[in-house]
């Protein structure tokens, strides 16, 4: 079975510093993992996806997330948060076949001024 | 660039009604899915549909039915609307294993249903 943890409901920041949104996993095969992006009204946009080809993986507007095995997470990073960053985010994990998806609760960012 | 278009993005229906929401693509790809999104529940997936004709459930198909006699059109049916069915749905899509398919959905808007 397959489990995707987002360890924060809520993160906020204030413009310019940096952005950690915290994502756990268990899975009993390797998975392959994403980051989606969600605007208020608005579907889901992939931001990045980890299918082990390298374990630092980025993604588009900056975003970066490090596979650890060891620790079993997919933390999503950015050095320097932009007002258009407030949005919610997703942690997905995808293991076995593709349509068996899991997607964590999700981590709503906000960004002051 | 895919295209996925819930033609519906904001209904008011009443309690008891049948509702349609419809989902319609325009990248040829096989597999189609219906999530529901509540506040601080995730996306939870409804029923998907990996050809035409064919469909699975989902992990929360009561009080859902769909409709895919189409490839491009994907149809979530709900037989007779009640408050708890008050919520988001989004539409997504995932082309065949082995023709692009790097795990990546794709989403519509979303369709914003309300039940009174």
């Amino acid at each position: 079975a397959q489990s995707v943890t987002q360890l924060d409901s809520h993160v906020s920041v204030s413009e310019g510093t940096p952005v950690l949104l915290r994502c756990n996993y268990s899975s009993s095969y390797s998975p392959s993992l994403f980051w989606y992006v969600q605007h208020p009204n608005k579907g889901l946009q992939l931001l990045l996806k980890y299918t082990s080809a390298a374990t630092l993986v980025k993604g588009i507007n900056g975003f970066e997330a490090e596979f650890k095995k060891s620790e079993t997470s997919f933390h999503l990073t950015k050095p320097s948060a932009h007002m258009s960053d407030a949005a919610e985010y997703f942690c997905v994990g995808s293991g076995g076949s593709n349509y068996k998806l899991t997607f964590g609760k999700g981590t709503l960012l906000t960004v002051n001024p | 660039d895919v295209k996925v278009t819930q033609s519906s993005r904001y209904l008011v229906k009443r309690t008891g009604e049948k509702v349609f929401l419809e989902c319609v693509q325009d990248m040829d790809h096989e597999n189609m899915f219906w999530y529901r999104q509540d506040p601080g529940l995730g996306l939870r997936l409804i029923y998907f549909s990996y050809d035409v004709k064919m469909k699975e459930k989902g992990d929360i198909p009561e009080g859902y039915s769909v409709s895919r006699e189409k490839k491009e059109r994907f149809s979530l049916i709900l037989e007779s609307a009640s408050t708890n069915q008050t919520s988001m749905y989004l539409c997504a899509t995932l082309p065949q294993f082995g023709q692009g398919n790097t795990g990546e959905l794709f989403f519509g808007e979303g369709s914003r249903l309300t039940v009174l």
